[in-house]
């Protein structure tokens, strides 16, 4: 089943602003939007922005997401170390029936 | 506290199966869809499967249909995946989920001889 287009990595230092994107199509990011999801090496994924752009509680300001169209945007300001992970976004796919991810990309806060 | 726990992984052999649980707490059950989704070592996540809330829905990925099976019971708040006929290629870290909102910790799922 096809996947979400990310870019497979994205090198940035710390304190600086990070923008990840996401593409799809009209079945899925175009049609209800996607989330967001942080996976550090050995842990479970943790959801940083619902489909609906808003971030669930306890997550930091730092992190905001947008859409437009297709593609779908995380915005990660003032870099700290602990923001070195995998970034991946996730969508409905209404053609599917089912989720697509994408491949996800790994963020190194030099 | 929100939180879904997984159970039932383990060593399997090629062709054989496992029930995987993942029991529900800290929301409220019967208002999500849930969903199975596998993350291989060293691999992105895939989904697997999926179950509206009422339990009469389901959809799979087309890599486990005719082979997984998803249900719930929402006396319990429980989800489950029925996996049979498993493969090497099944191994993985599978996780409960919601997907846009909650996630479980996943339980590990090895398909070898």
């Amino acid at each position: 089943q096809a996947g979400l287009t990310q870019p497979p990595s994205m090198s940035k230092g710390l304190g600086q602003t990070a923008t990840l994107t996401c593409t799809g199509n009209s079945n899925n990011v175009g049609n209800q939007g996607a989330a967001w999801l942080q996976q550090h090496q050995g842990h479970p994924p943790k959801v940083l922005s619902s489909r609906d752009n808003r971030r669930p509680s306890g997550i930091s300001e730092r992190f905001s997401a947008s859409r437009s169209g297709n593609t779908a945007s995380l915005t990660i300001t003032g870099l700290q170390p602990e923001d070195e992970a995998d970034y991946c976004c996730s969508a409905w796919d209404s053609s599917l029936n089912g989720v697509v991810f994408g491949g996800g990309t790994k963020l190194t806060v030099l | 506290e929100v939180q879904l726990v997984e159970s039932g992984g383990g060593l399997v052999q090629p062709g054989g199966s496992l029930r995987l649980s993942c029991a529900a707490s800290g929301f409220i059950f019967t208002n999500y869809w849930m969903h199975w989704v596998r993350q291989a070592p060293g691999k992105g996540l895939l989904w697997v499967a999926r179950i509206d809330s009422g339990g009469s829905g389901t959809s799979y990925a087309d890599s486990v249909k005719g082979r997984f099976t998803i249900s719930r019971d929402n006396a319990k708040n429980t989800v489950y995946l029925q996996m049979n006929s498993l493969r090497a290629e099944d191994t993985a870290v599978y996780y409960c989920a919601t997907v846009f909102e909650i996630w479980g910790q996943g339980t590990m799922v090895t398909v070898s001889s």
